[in-house]
């Protein structure tokens, strides 16, 4: 079945660093891949969004790029803030617009001034 | 724009006691979905809807009920709460039409039960 895995938490970085959170995922078909952040004691934000191969996804200076032939969707930031401090999703959406979505496990980043 | 609404945001509950946390969506989504958030888990589906009147079991099914009488409230009912039932809920909706928009799933602010 579909599934997504996420690197391990939690993640801890000093202000200005890159941010790498790693994302794979199994699926068949061409599913679409998606990005959530809850920050502390609040709701899932969509942060951003790809619906095909190759396409990048970007949101307050995240990036991910769809990698069907890596099967991956890796977020990445250039330089942090303590204000990104947040649990980070990585969610699958099977081809077909089936309104579920299939969630890793969420990666925390603490970001320390 | 309200968006998608929960409530209640916090509740505490005996074990064995029955509750309803309600959901409302005002964007006319036709899909709408229950996840449970638990700490390393990530969010598991347990029950979604593609319509009135049309539910189905997501994951974890297990001691929840649902219902879709209108297009616009999804309420989740657990019928005996057990301390496993203890988690973070999220209601979350999508429209079904297939334009790119519609890849865009909405969630509501989640609702914190405690079943001491």
């Amino acid at each position: 079945g579909n599934s997504v895995t996420q690197m391990e938490g939690p993640v801890t970085l000093s202000e200005e660093a890159f941010l790498t959170i790693n994302c794979t995922y199994t699926a068949t078909g061409y599913p679409s891949l998606f990005w959530y952040v809850q920050y502390p004691g609040e709701g899932l934000q969509l942060l951003l969004k790809a619906t095909k191969a190759d396409d990048k996804g970007s949101n307050k200076g995240f990036e991910a790029t769809y990698r069907k032939e890596t099967t991956s969707f890796h977020l990445e930031k250039g330089s942090v803030q303590v204000s990104d401090s947040a649990v980070y999703f990585c969610a699958l959406k099977s081809s077909g617009n089936t309104g579920k979505l299939i969630f890793g496990q969420g990666t925390t980043l603490q970001v320390k001034p | 724009n309200a968006g998608v609404t929960q409530t209640p945001k916090f509740q505490v509950l005996k074990t064995g006691q029955s509750m309803t946390l309600q959901c409302a969506q005002d964007m006319n989504h036709e899909y709408m979905s229950w996840y449970r958030q638990d700490p390393g888990m990530g969010l598991r589906l347990i029950h979604y809807s593609v319509g009135a009147g049309i539910t189905d079991q997501g994951e974890v099914p297990n001691g929840y009920n649902v219902s879709r009488s209108t297009t616009e409230d999804f309420p989740l009912r657990l019928l005996s709460a057990a301390p496993s039932q203890t988690s973070v809920y999220f209601c979350a909706s999508s429209s079904g039409q297939a334009r790119s928009s519609g890849n865009t799933i909405y969630f509501g602010e989640g609702s914190w039960l405690t079943v001491v």
